[in-house]
């Protein structure tokens, strides 16, 4: 069984830095990107970039560069999502998903998703 | 601001049809594939269409999915009120070079 399990939830407060994490299991974590998507209280989804846990490239909507890292380990088929200085506006849930799996962008198995709360 | 424009809401009765559209451009849903996903509150988002209009193993043929130009449809048939939630469609866009979803639409069964 395909399973992306997260890391638990997160209450910081603006300024600390953070890195969420998402563990696949079930499937060659190697062969299909990761991708990370926000969803802040009461809105809809946003795609903030992708990783290729197989050579590590990553790539990153234009309204995430910069504010976000995403990396892999693929060793243990763990991916992360990095912040280096918290804002109270990043407050929201985050969901990693496996994308490709059909050949294009979709997501079709997804993790349980990271409350991280900044005050 | 989502490039992909959806129906904030639609409601029917149980055992009706629902459809949700949409809308894009030719740098989205023109010349690339359309997921949809459905989001039931508290949980994480499912896949239920992919390539326009295929679905992954266990989702029931109730779910439909269709695309025409730079727009697509999903098609809901025998609501049931385990139904209620909200669906995004979903799709690369070629300028942004970025994965972009669409604003949401909230399904009620009434």
């Amino acid at each position: 069984e395909v399973q992306l399990v997260q890391s638990g939830a997160e209450v910081k407060k603006s300024g600390e830095s953070l890195k969420i994490s998402c563990q696949g299991s079930g499937y060659s974590f190697t062969s299909y990107w990761i991708g990370w998507v926000r969803q802040m209280p009461g809105t809809g989804l946003e795609w903030m970039g992708i990783i290729y846990p197989g050579d590590s490239e990553s790539r990153y909507s234009p309204s995430f560069q910069g504010q976000v890292t995403i990396s892999v380990d693929k060793s243990i088929s763990t991916a992360y999502l990095q912040w280096s200085s918290l804002k109270a506006s990043d407050t929201a849930m985050y969901y990693c998903a496996r994308q490709g799996f059909y050949g294009d962008h979709e997501g079709d198995n997804w993790g349980q998703g990271t409350l991280v709360t900044v005050s | 601001q989502s490039v992909l424009t959806q129906p904030p809401s639609v409601s029917t009765a149980p055992g009706q049809k629902v459809t949700i559209s949409c809308s894009g451009s030719s740098s989205n849903i023109g010349n690339n594939y359309v997921s949809w996903y459905q989001q039931v509150p508290g949980t994480a988002p499912k896949l239920l269409i992919y390539d326009n209009n295929k679905r992954p193993s266990g989702i029931p043929d109730r779910f439909s999915g269709s695309k025409s130009g730079t727009s697509a449809t999903l098609g809901i048939t025998g609501l049931q009120t385990g139904d209620e939630a909200d669906y995004y469609c979903g799709t690369w866009d070629s300028s942004l070079s970025a994965y972009v979803f669409g604003t949401g639409t909230k399904v009620t069964v009434l």
